[in-house]
């Protein structure tokens, strides 16, 4: 199966920094999720991106379906130490879902 | 609250024993998934079902087996040919036709 390409694998910031991930993919994708996981948890929508093109904010959460639908980003502005976990990319064909690797964020107080 | 629950969250087991995780959903979804979680590595599917009494393999079936009696339930049975089962599982759904997947809280299987 297909996994997405997902980058950095972990980031280490201060408190109050902006941080910025991607995903990319071979293959295009109908939809582009972005979730966050906290530690022995299940991963939480963050947002859901329907067209090529769009950008969609969600509070500090920015992120852009690319235009080829092969890529997305998720910049998250002024951090803060709750921000700290796992961020997933997922893409959307058919019925089925496909995940990056996950980026590991770090928030220094 | 609708919502996906799985259960238990921490299970051991003896290796050569099989095992059911649950997954209960009360979201009306139609399709449920579950996916294998370990570290430094994105999700894997094991099964998924779009209707009641169908299902399909994903990419790492080998050693899991599932049922789906009925729509919101999907429970997922990890047997003693899986060669490495202790990691963290995952069940998911959707409604099928929309493009959104929502998690459970996980289940942590450890074999010993």
């Amino acid at each position: 199966g297909q996994q997405l390409n997902q980058s950095p694998q972990s980031m280490f910031i201060q408190e109050g920094e902006d941080v910025s991930m991607n995903c990319t993919s071979s293959s295009i994708f109908n939809t582009w999720l972005w979730y966050k996981q906290d530690p022995g948890e299940g991963p939480v929508l963050l947002i859901a991106l329907y067209k090529a093109g769009e950008l969609t904010s969600n509070g500090r959460l920015t992120a852009q379906f690319g235009i080829t639908r092969k890529d997305s980003f998720l910049n998250i502005s002024a951090s803060i130490p709750s921000d700290v976990g796992i961020y997933f990319c997922a893409g959307q064909r058919g019925n089925q879902f496909y995940f990056g690797t996950g980026t590991s964020l770090t928030v220094i107080p | 609250d609708g919502g996906i629950t799985q259960s238990p969250k921490y299970l051991f087991r003896k290796e050569g024993q099989n095992v059911t995780l649950s997954c209960e959903q009360n979201l009306n979804h139609d399709a449920m998934y579950w996916y294998r979680q370990d570290p430094g590595q994105g999700l894997r599917l094991i099964y998924y079902s779009q209707i009641v009494n169908d299902f399909q393999k994903g990419d790492i079936a080998e050693g899991y087996s599932v049922s789906r009696e009925k729509k919101e339930s999907f429970p997922l049975t990890v047997t003693s040919a899986q060669k490495n089962p202790t990691a963290f599982y995952l069940c998911a759904s959707s409604i099928i036709g929309e493009t959104e997947a929502f998690f459970g809280q996980g289940t942590r299987l450890t074999v010993v």
